[in-house]
């Protein structure tokens, strides 16, 4: 069975600091894995895929077959990036999410 | 376009009622998929439809059914409701089915507290 785990609930760290999220999942398949981002009071949304191997609002995340991990970074931390952020994974036809991290941003 | 829209935003229910949530996706999406969102925790996976037929079901009871409408709408009811079913549900929508080659549009959920 596919499993993302998203191991810190919270993170928090000082604008223009770096910023790394961890996700780290099991999948017996080839996986394809997505960071999905929540904004106060607004949906969840995509923020990246693996696939598309892009970089948006400066986030990036390489996939790692041989640590099974997909961790999100950012070199600079902005406050507008303060929000919730879900690491999931592709089946077919579902998304598999993690528990989220919460990242605030302070000035 | 609005979006993914869900209805009612939010409702209150007591146990052993039975509920119905409506999601109507993007226009020209014909996947809808529904997700249940516990405190804490991230989206649970419950149905997927496409082209109106079930086209996967996640481990939730039977206690749980969706349909999709002509017009790609759908709804999900649940049936006996528990304390444990108080959650978010998720709607999401997308053009084709499989979930690793699109993107997923989530609406804005509807909080469903169960008394």
């Amino acid at each position: 069975a596919q499993r993302v785990t998203q191991p810190e609930k919270l993170l928090s760290v000082f604008k223009g600091a770096p910023v790394e999220l961890k996700c780290n999942y099991s999948y017996s398949g080839s996986p394809e894995l997505f960071w999905y981002v929540q904004y106060s009071r607004q949906r969840l949304q995509l923020l990246l895929r693996h696939i598309s191997r892009e970089s948006i609002k400066g986030f990036t995340a390489d996939l790692n077959k041989g640590e099974t991990s997909f961790h999100l970074k950012k070199p600079f931390a902005q406050e507008e990036d303060s929000a919730m952020y879900y690491c999931a994974l592709s089946d077919d036809y579902k998304l598999s999410f993690g528990a989220g991290t919460t990242v605030t941003v302070r000035a | 376009d609005a979006g993914v829209t869900q209805s009612p935003t939010h409702l209150i229910k007591t146990r052993g009622q039975h509920v119905t949530l409506r999601c109507s996706p993007i226009s020209g999406h014909k996947s809808v998929s529904w997700y249940q969102q516990v405190l804490g925790q991230g989206p649970q996976f419950i149905f997927q439809y496409y082209e109106k037929e079930e086209r996967g079901r996640g481990n939730f009871p039977d206690r749980f059914s969706a349909r999709q409408f002509p017009n790609y709408s759908s709804e999900l009811n649940v049936n006996a409701l528990l304390l444990g079913d108080s959650a978010l549900y998720l709607c999401a929508s997308s053009f084709q089915r499989l979930a690793g080659q699109e993107t997923q549009y989530f609406g804005p959920g509807t909080r469903l507290l169960v008394l």
